[in-house]
């Protein structure tokens, strides 16, 4: 089946630092979405991505579309203590509306 | 906008019994609703997948008579988790797509624990 692979598993870092994450497949997807979620909450949508080669903002959040629509990556900048989660990308790619997880990236902030 | 309400947020029952949870599109029609369970320290796995009106469509591995699904209309589906146990216990969540493309907007989750 349909797989994404997500990196950086986890992510310790000090607070002001930027934040770098992505997700590949070797499947084509019609959208990406990217959520955050805190320890015991649903997930919340971030960014949700339509079109090959968009580039979407969100406050301190960018995620870009990848052109091959193979991949996307999420971008925070300037990071603070609520960025604390774990945030999970999710590939959509056909009228089903179903979509993929990715496994996940922990991410940590020292402040 | 865009928000999807769970009921209850934490359940605690004996082995044998069966639970219901509610999910709620507040303040959107969903045409689609999800289930989706979530182990600790895991990604989401989707359950299944219902449609207001219609039979709901599982996925593989997940037994249908076991984890009932209604959908009755744009606003709600209920997934009951007939004789409940222990290894059923585990954190679901709903989610509700408002036909946007295959966005996907998420409940705030339900606890279970089964004694």
């Amino acid at each position: 089946g349909q797989q994404l692979n997500q990196s950086p598993q986890s992510m310790f870092i000090q607070e002001g630092e930027d934040v770098s994450m992505n997700c590949t497949s070797s499947s084509i997807f019609n959208t990406w979405l990217w959520y955050k979620q805190d320890p015991g909450e649903g997930p919340v949508l971030l960014i949700a991505l339509y079109k090959a080669g968009e580039l979407t903002s969100n406050g301190r959040l960018t995620a870009q579309f990848g052109i091959t629509r193979k991949d996307s990556f999420l971008n925070i900048s300037a990071s603070i203590p609520s960025d604390v989660g774990i945030y999970f990308c999710a590939g959509g790619m056909d009228s089903s509306y179903k979509l993929i997880f990715g496994s996940g990236t922990r991410l940590l902030v020292r402040p | 906008g865009a928000v999807v309400s769970q009921h209850p947020s934490r359940v605690i029952c004996k082995s044998g019994t069966s639970v219901k949870i509610e999910c709620r599109s507040l303040d959107f029609q969903a045409t689609t609703m999800f289930w989706y369970r979530q182990f600790p320290k895991q990604s989401l796995m989707l359950m299944a997948t219902s449609n207001e009106g219609s039979k709901a469509t599982y996925e593989q591995g997940v037994e249908k008579d076991k984890f009932l699904i209604n959908h009755a209309s744009l606003t709600l589906s209920t997934l009951t988790v007939t004789s409940a146990h222990p290894e059923d216990s585990s954190f679901y969540i709903c989610s509700a797509s408002p036909g946007r493309q295959e966005t996907q907007y998420f409940g705030p989750g339900t606890r279970l624990l089964v004694l």
